[in-house]
């Protein structure tokens, strides 16, 4: 299993970036890093996956290193919408054992 | 866009009594998961199923729990005598077995017992 850690909170302001690092250093050749977000009383969304380098979506980027031992996911100019708990997770692709940690709660303000 | 149905959506019940949530999992997810989150902590998982079988349910508090997935579609999670601790929200999850990575999440049941 993975260890995961991420940073228990952030603040941001209203159009910045924001950067949240997740570190999963015995992650497995065949794993992959995924990102939920997750509002209060809601179940956690799909946010974005990958296996190496840089993924793009039209809500964020995840950036993983050569070595994979780390992963940061960039929310670009955040809203106060964004404001959330989000949840690394590391995990292969027959979706067995994935565990979520303790989040990183990203408070945004104006 | 699928989406992963729960019910009910809250439920308040006595200590002692019995519960029970529902879940219909996306069509064609041949895997479904259930969590408990613990107000201000990250999900927790209870119990995973490959069509109508267990994988995993080493974190399940059998003395309590019990959870079923008959005809490898639709599941329900039981809680009998319900606890004071066992006041979460209970979210349920699926995915495809294998090839696609990453779970679609219902909406939860807030449990709340009193």
């Amino acid at each position: 299993l993975a260890k995961i850690t991420q940073p228990i909170s952030m603040d941001s302001y209203e159009g910045q970036e924001v950067n949240i690092t997740c570190s999963h250093n015995n992650i497995a050749t065949n794993d992959y890093i995924t990102w939920y977000q997750q509002f209060p009383s809601q179940g956690p969304r799909f946010i974005i996956q990958g296996y190496k380098t840089k993924v793009t979506n039209e809500v964020a980027s995840l950036f993983i290193p050569a070595d994979r031992k780390s992963s940061t996911l960039s929310l670009p100019r955040v809203s106060l919408s964004d404001t959330a708990v989000y949840y690394c997770l590391v995990g292969d692709d027959n979706n067995n054992d994935m565990r979520f940690g303790a989040g990183t709660r990203l408070t945004v303000k104006p | 866009e699928a989406e992963v149905a729960q019910s009910p959506r809250y439920k308040i019940t006595e200590k002692s009594q019995a519960v029970a949530f529902w879940c219909d999992p996306i069509s064609g997810h041949a895997t479904l998961y259930w969590y408990r989150q613990i107000l201000g902590q990250g999900p927790e998982l209870l119990v995973q199923f490959q069509d109508e079988s267990v994988v995993d349910d080493s974190q399940l508090p059998k003395d309590r729990f019990s959870a079923e997935r008959l005809k490898g579609v639709d599941s329900t999670l039981k809680i009998q005598p319900a606890e004071l601790g066992d006041s979460a929200m209970y979210l349920c999850a699926s995915s495809y077995t294998t090839g696609r990575v990453g779970y679609t999440f219902g909406s939860g049941t807030r449990l709340t017992v009193v």
